[in-house]
């Protein structure tokens, strides 16, 4: 597609419900990152991948927080028995670059979570 | 945790005024990058810096690096209405490609 598109824009849900987020990233874009935006905050890391494999989750809050790129493009992030302070937008980015130096990310329009 | 902190935290300025962002990060870094995001979107990125780079400038935009300092500023020069956005920097250790961001400048431009 033409950038990175994410589903769903928003989502509510009730706590302790389970929650995925899918990011379609650019076309032949090797790296992916997920991260976790506050309110008023700037982003955070959660994981990145380099194709399928995942090289660091270690911003990953708890192990409530899963994420998969199975075959090397779309992923999704799961979050399981979601509690209030999940609420964040998630925001997913691609990049060209797999190795070396780092580039451009293209950021999606992220998903709002909200917890209730 | 965020790697860098934008310094000041909010900016008023008005049209046409220039806008100056600073940028202080912890670790040594492979390069620099700003990015814009406008309220409830996702970022856009505005330039890159590469460690071994002391300046650079796009249109409007002028990013200068201290690495002895792990600092960087960002200017805006003649700002614009559309220039009102959440601005951060994003630094990359090299290696491989983990980005992280600083806390943000919040710029309101003022027609």
């Amino acid at each position: 597609g033409a950038g990175v598109s994410q589903s769903p824009r928003y989502k509510v849900a009730k706590r302790g419900q389970d929650v995925a987020l899918r990011c379609d990233p650019i076309s032949g874009h090797v790296s992916l990152f997920w991260y976790q935006q506050a309110l008023g905050q700037g982003p955070e890391f959660l994981t990145y991948f380099q194709n399928e494999a995942q090289l660091d989750k270690s911003g990953l809050p708890s192990d409530r927080f899963f994420a998969e790129r199975p075959e090397g493009s779309v992923s999704t992030l799961k979050i399981q028995r979601t509690q209030q302070e999940d609420s964040a937008v998630y925001l997913c980015a691609s990049s060209l670059d797999g190795k070396g130096s780092t580039g451009e990310l293209f950021f999606g329009e992220g998903s709002r979570l909200t917890v209730l | 945790s965020q790697q860098g902190e934008e310094d000041p935290q909010a900016l008023s300025i008005q049209e046409g005024e220039n806008a100056t962002m600073n940028c202080s990060y912890k670790t040594s870094i492979n390069n620099l990058q700003w990015y814009r995001q406008n309220s409830g979107r996702g970022l856009v990125h505005l330039i890159l810096i590469r460690s071994n780079e002391r300046e650079k400038h796009s249109g409007r935009l002028r990013v200068t690096l201290d690495t002895s300092k792990k600092s960087s500023s960002l200017l805006i020069t003649a700002s614009r209405a559309a220039d009102t956005a959440s601005y951060f920097c994003a630094t990359g250790p090299g290696g491989y490609q983990k980005v992280t961001f600083g806390t943000g400048t919040k710029l309101q431009v003022i027609p």
